[in-house]
């Protein structure tokens, strides 16, 4: 079975200040790996995602991630935060089973960015 | 605006009753997943359709069940409603398997 842990439930930066944001996986077999960003009560919007191409991903608004596999790990970036970047942060992994590539999500990390 | 659709925005309804909600995905895409947040148990997966037949089940009660059309939009069916069945129910699709998914806004259901 496959399971994200996504390290710390909120975290606070301030504005310029780099964004670090920690996931790590658990899969049996090479995963496909994703970023989702929810803003207050919207869905969700895919930020990156790894599809065992290149190991470091670029995504959208200036974030980009690295999948490490020697670590498990899958961790968010963005050299210098910005006040637009206040949302939740989930980290899912997704793997293929049976035909399907169901999304197992971790709880989700909470940024705030202080001014 | 990620192209998926989902009726209604929000619905409030009492235990013990039924309600269906509904999703349209992207133009072309086969794929329809729903998933459930709720504050205690996160984001799950409840189930997967592709191009009207079943694929996959996750974490889906017996009281739930889903469909999806000829004209690939979907329907999830909750009945014998509880209060914990209250919670935020997204839908899903992708172009394909493999692709990644699009998430819809949400419908926001709350059990009094």
């Amino acid at each position: 079975a496959q399971s994200v842990t996504q390290l710390g439930s909120h975290v606070s930066v301030s504005e310029g200040a780099l964004v670090l944001l920690r996931c790590n996986y658990s899969s049996s077999v090479p995963p496909y790996l994703f970023w989702y960003v929810q803003y207050p009560n919207q869905g969700l919007q895919l930020l990156l995602k790894y599809t065992s191409a290149a190991t470091l991903v670029k995504g959208i608004n200036g974030f980009e991630a690295e999948f490490k596999k020697s670590e498990t790990s899958f961790h968010l970036t963005k050299p210098s935060a910005h006040m637009s970047d206040a949302a939740e942060y989930f980290c899912a992994v997704s793997q293929s089973g049976a035909g399907s590539y169901q999304l197992t999500f971790g709880k989700g990390t909470k940024l705030s960015v202080i001014p | 605006d990620s192209g998926v659709t989902q009726t209604p925005k929000h619905l409030i309804t009492a235990t013990g009753q039924r309600v269906t909600l509904r999703c349209s995905p992207r133009s072309g895409d086969l794929s329809v997943y729903w998933y459930q947040q709720s504050l205690d148990q996160g984001l799950q997966f409840l189930i997967q359709y592709y191009n009207g037949e079943e694929r996959a089940k996750g974490n889906i009660l017996e009281r739930f069940s889903a469909q999806q059309f000829p004209d690939l939009h979907s329907e999830l069916n909750l009945s014998s409603l509880e209060l914990g069945d209250s919670a935020l129910y997204f839908c899903a699709s992708s172009a394909r398997l493999h692709n990644e998914q699009f998430f819809g806004p949400g419908t926001r259901l709350t059990v009094l």
